[in-house]
């Protein structure tokens, strides 16, 4: 079975904080990939990040980073230096390879609220 | 605007009416994603299009639910006989042809609310 854990509901910073959002995910496959979107309060979900399963070089942006362990099966998010505009919700998916073209899982989502 | 279009943005309707929806994709993207998303819950897989041929259903699309893409551009999703559990946003997603790594690009979604 493919699963997709986001532990954390609810997280909330000052800004200007560091804040790692925890992603962790299930599957027996062994060519899949792992996602990062962003929900702002607009609904339009906004695609941040594609990892394959036989990339684990972890990944800077700006002040997005990303931390891809296939040992502990996570795919971690840190938002460096948080701010204001940082504020939605965002959901870990994965897609496996023998999966369907459309189906990609997600997991709950965490609602990141960035306080001024 | 350039991006995905869906409407209407909200709809409210009474149980056991039919609703439909629908979405205008990425002029140049052949592929269209339907996804249902609860309050406090991720999006969930409805079906998905490769131009006008529906590829793929999930198990979540009932007798109820029918999608359409007709032309292979813009599609519709009609739910019939609606009940109170149908309530929850609709998205549409599309992508470039020959995409099969999951990047999709997201519509802001329909919010159906059934009394």
């Amino acid at each position: 079975a493919q699963k997709v854990t986001q532990a954390q509901t609810e997280i909330s910073v000052v800004e200007k904080e560091d804040v790692t959002l925890d992603c962790v995910y299930e599957t027996r496959d062994t060519t899949y990939y792992l996602f990062w979107y962003k929900q702002p309060p607009s609904g339009e979900l906004v695609f941040l990040i594609r990892r394959n399963s036989f990339d684990e070089q972890n990944e800077i942006s700006g002040r997005y980073s990303w931390n891809f362990q296939k040992s502990t099966s996570s795919f971690n998010f840190t938002i460096t230096a948080s701010q204001v505009v940082d504020s939605a919700v965002y959901f870990c998916a994965l897609k496996t390879k023998g999966g369907s073209q459309g189906n990609l899982i997600f997991g709950k989502g965490t609602k990141l609220s960035v306080k001024p | 605007d350039t991006g995905v279009s869906q409407n209407p943005r909200h709809k409210i309707t009474k149980r056991g009416q039919n609703v439909t929806f629908r979405c205008d994709p990425i002029s140049e993207h052949n592929r269209l994603y339907w996804y249902r998303q609860t309050l406090g819950q991720g999006p969930e897989f409805l079906t998905y299009f490769q131009n006008e041929a529906q590829l793929e259903k999930s198990r979540l699309l009932s007798d109820r639910f029918s999608a359409e893409r007709p032309k292979g551009s813009f599609s519709t999703l009609e739910i019939q006989r609606t009940e109170q559990g149908d309530s929850a946003m609709y998205l549409c997603a599309s992508s470039l042809p020959g995409s099969n790594t999951g990047e999709l690009f997201f519509g802001e979604g329909s919010r159906l609310t059934v009394l």
